[in-house]
């Protein structure tokens, strides 16, 4: 049972540049979530996903967009990558949309030139 | 949009000490509050969760408080562990979303 598996774990983008990330959860849960984390700021939230097929916006949504692919996994991309968006982006799932309690991945380190 | 933010960034405790840490929000209709455990290079844990409903909660050596009254929750860790060094993160849940604390760092020193 390895829980959130997110990938890659480091990435270096020249801006302007393109990339997913990749998150998979293997609890069965419903809910799916991509947060941001910056030195100082705690996590905020970018999308969520309450359940397979839909999608919705958090805190910080421009320059992101996503796909709940199927129940297991839940995507995000960058279309074009700005220095703004060096990160470290952590995908979670809950089992269900009401509750606070979230399994976070280890996290992906994303750095923009 | 709910803020959420806590006394102090930082917290050094010696090894056996109680640790406390201290968290303020600011929507007074929040009902759902939970802490979050960070070590390095680690994505968050799960700790412990209260409802509104409640004023203390305890789980194996932490306890949380909630004063709904002056929007405060504090985290209280019995018998401070090297293993509990690390960042603590308060959150608050409303419309389905956590928003969360900045963090505190807490260090254990031997």
């Amino acid at each position: 049972n390895a829980g959130v598996t997110q990938t890659p774990k480091f990435q270096v983008l020249k801006t302007g540049q393109s990339m997913t990330l990749q998150c998979a959860q293997d609890m069965n849960h419903n809910s799916m979530y991509w947060y941001r984390q910056d030195p100082g700021m705690g996590l905020r939230l970018i999308y969520y996903s309450a359940s397979e097929g839909t999608t919705d916006k958090g805190e910080v949504p421009n320059g992101y967009n996503v796909s709940r692919l199927n129940k297991r996994e839940f995507s995000l991309r960058l279309e074009s990558a700005a220095p703004s968006q060096t990160s470290v982006y952590f995908c979670a799932s809950s089992a269900q949309e009401n509750t606070g309690e979230l399994f976070f991945g280890e996290g992906s380190r994303l750095t923009v030139l | 949009g709910e803020s959420v933010g806590l006394h102090l960034p930082t917290l050094s405790v010696q090894e056996g000490d109680n640790s406390i840490i201290n968290c303020a929000y600011s929507n007074s209709a929040s009902d759902y509050f939970i802490w979050y455990k960070q070590e390095s290079g680690k994505g968050p844990q799960f700790i412990i969760d209260i409802r509104s409903n409640m004023d203390k909660r305890q789980g194996q050596r932490v306890t949380v408080l909630l004063n709904k009254t002056v929007k405060h929750l504090s985290l209280q860790i019995a018998a401070t562990q090297p293993g509990d060094s690390a960042v603590y993160f308060c959150a608050v849940f409303n419309d389905y979303k956590l928003s969360f604390g900045a963090g505190t760092t807490v260090t254990v020193r031997a």
